[in-house]
């Protein structure tokens, strides 16, 4: 157990849902990242975010949003969903803001766009 | 950016043999390169890591290479275990001061018993 928490393990929806998937980082930890796995496209950065800002965008496309809260958990938002956004999501965090540092991964979350 | 490209994408190997995974790089910015573990149903789990002013490093049965002249690094697992068997993705920072990391495409290791 990484100490990474993401809820919904699954989820499945249809095009041109909105769906929110959330990320509580380890205890302590400042920085979140947002991966997502793919058959085709293996495993993408999208975003980091590092004690509540925006650190670093990756291929994340505009359709899909995130943001860190006070509290350090995160949540990434998912719009107008297309049958190519399925995928796993995963979301990791490290101590602070990353350089050279273990990311630690949860479990992700299983989506299915139908 | 940077681009990984990692080889062999299967690799099977008998219990008590040694297993060695391969990546390049293209960016010679890159100094940092995890190894990490996916199980099925789980999340990616570092299992070692080097940096560019190391050129090996060992953690018990596992051992990473560096060779930042060919942009080159391996992941060499000894006495192999059915426990080992996993999908095993290397990744570089592409020099950034942050976190970003660039992945291989994973290698799908089975160890037979």
């Amino acid at each position: 157990d990484s100490g990474v928490t993401q809820t919904p393990k699954h989820l499945i929806t249809a095009t041109g849902q909105r769906v929110t998937l959330r990320c509580s980082p380890r205890s302590g930890d400042l920085s979140v990242y947002w991966y997502q796995q793919s058959l085709d496209q293996g495993l993408q950065f999208l975003i980091q975010y590092y004690n509540g800002e925006e650190r670093a965008k990756g291929n994340i496309l505009e359709r899909f949003s995130a943001q860190q809260f006070p509290d350090l958990h995160s949540e990434l938002n998912l719009s107008s969903l297309e049958l190519g956004d399925s995928a796993l999501y995963f979301c990791a965090s490290s101590a602070t803001s990353g350089f050279q540092e273990t990311q630690y991964f949860g479990p992700g979350t299983r989506l299915l766009v139908l | 950016g940077e681009n990984v490209e990692q080889h062999p994408s299967t690799l099977s190997v008998q219990e008590g043999d040694s297993a060695v995974i391969k990546c390049t790089y293209s960016d010679s910015a890159s100094n940092y390169f995890p190894w990490y573990k996916q199980e099925l149903g789980k999340g990616p789990q570092l299992i070692i890591d080097i940096r560019s002013n190391v050129g090996e490093k060992k953690d018990q049965r596992i051992a990473v290479t560096l060779n930042k002249t060919a942009k080159h690094f391996s992941l060499h697992i000894t006495e192999t275990q059915p426990e080992d068997s996993a999908v095993y993705f290397c990744a570089a920072d592409g020099g950034s001061t942050l976190g970003r990391l660039y992945f291989g495409r994973g290698t799908q290791l089975t160890v037979w018993p």
